[in-house]
C-alpha cells in the first residue's frame, strides 16, 4: 500500500521560517506534491516535486529525496496568513491519483 | 487559470433523502475527475475516481450504491448520496486532472448537513 506521515501540528511566529517534513511509503509514484488548505477551504496547490532536489517558488520551497522516501516544504519569512493545513500528497497511478497525507496544521503567532 | 466549479457550496437534507453534488471544470475538458470526502481537521480520503464516459472507480470501503457517480460529459461530474444519514455529513471535495498532467485542479467543496 501506500501511505504518507507528517507532523500533526507545528507552531511558528511570524517572520521565522519553518520545515513540514514528510516520509513515505510506496512501491512507486510519479512525484510529491504540496497542498495548502484553509479551513473551510479547498486545497490550493504550492509545488510539485517530480525530480530529486529542491524546487522553489517565492516563499515557499519544496523538496524531495526518493532514495530517502521523503520530502519537505520549507516555509520562509511567515505571515499569518500562513496559518493552515499542509498536506503532502503522492502521484501515483498514471498521475490520475492523489494519496493525501494526514496534513499539519501549521499555527503562525505574533 | 483552470477553474473547477462545485455546486451546492452547503446543503442541507433530511435522513432518508438524496442530495447530488455537482463539479464543473469551466474552461477545461477533464476526462477524469476525482470526489474526495473530508471530515473535520483531517485529511482527505479519496472516494472515487471518475471518468468519462464509463463507470466510476470506487476506492476500498466506500459503497459504490450509496454514493452514485456520473461522469456524462467532460465537463460535469457529479455525485449523489442516496438514503443519505447524519453519518454522511461532511465536506465533499472534487477535483480534475488538467490538461498538464501533474496539475490538479480542485473545487470549492461541498458542505452535507443531513438532519
Amino acid at each position: 500500500g501506500q501511505s504518507l506521515e507528517q507532523p500533526s501540528e507545528v507552531t511558528a511566529v511570524e517572520g521565522a521560517i519553518v520545515q513540514i517534513n514528510c516520509t513515505y511509503q510506496t512501491s512507486g509514484f510519479y512525484g510529491l506534491s504540496w497542498y495548502q488548505q484553509h479551513d473551510g477551504g479547498a486545497p490550493t496547490f504550492l509545488s510539485y516535486n517530480a525530480l530529486d532536489g529542491l524546487e522553489e517558488t517565492g516563499r515557499f520551497s519544496s523538496f524531495l529525496s526518493r532514495s530517502d522516501s521523503y520530502g519537505y516544504l520549507l516555509l520562509q519569512e511567515l505571515q499569518m496568513k500562513d496559518s493552515a493545513s499542509y498536506f503532502c500528497v503522492l502521484f501515483s497511478g498514471g498521475y490520475n491519483k492523489l494519496i493525501f497525507g494526514a496534513g499539519t496544521r501549521l499555527a503562525v503567532h505574533p | 487559470g483552470a477553474v473547477v466549479s462545485q455546486h451546492p457550496s452547503r446543503v442541507i437534507c433530511k435522513s432518508g433523502t438524496s442530495v447530488k453534488i455537482e463539479c464543473r471544470s469551466l474552461d477545461f475538458q477533464a476526462t477524469t475527475m476525482f470526489w474526495y470526502r473530508q471530515f473535520p481537521k483531517q485529511s482527505l480520503m479519496l472516494m472515487a475516481t471518475s471518468n468519462e464516459g464509463s463507470k466510476a472507480t470506487y476506492e476500498q470501503g466506500v459503497e459504490k450504491d450509496k454514493f452514485l457517480i456520473n461522469h456524462a460529459s467532460l465537463t460535469l461530474s457529479t455525485l449523489t448520496v442516496t438514503s443519505a444519514h447524519p453519518e454522511d455529513s461532511s465536506f465533499y471535495i472534487c477535483s480534475a486532472r488538467g490538461e498538464e498532467r501533474n496539475t490538479i485542479y480542485f473545487g470549492e467543496g461541498s458542505w452535507l448537513t443531513v438532519v
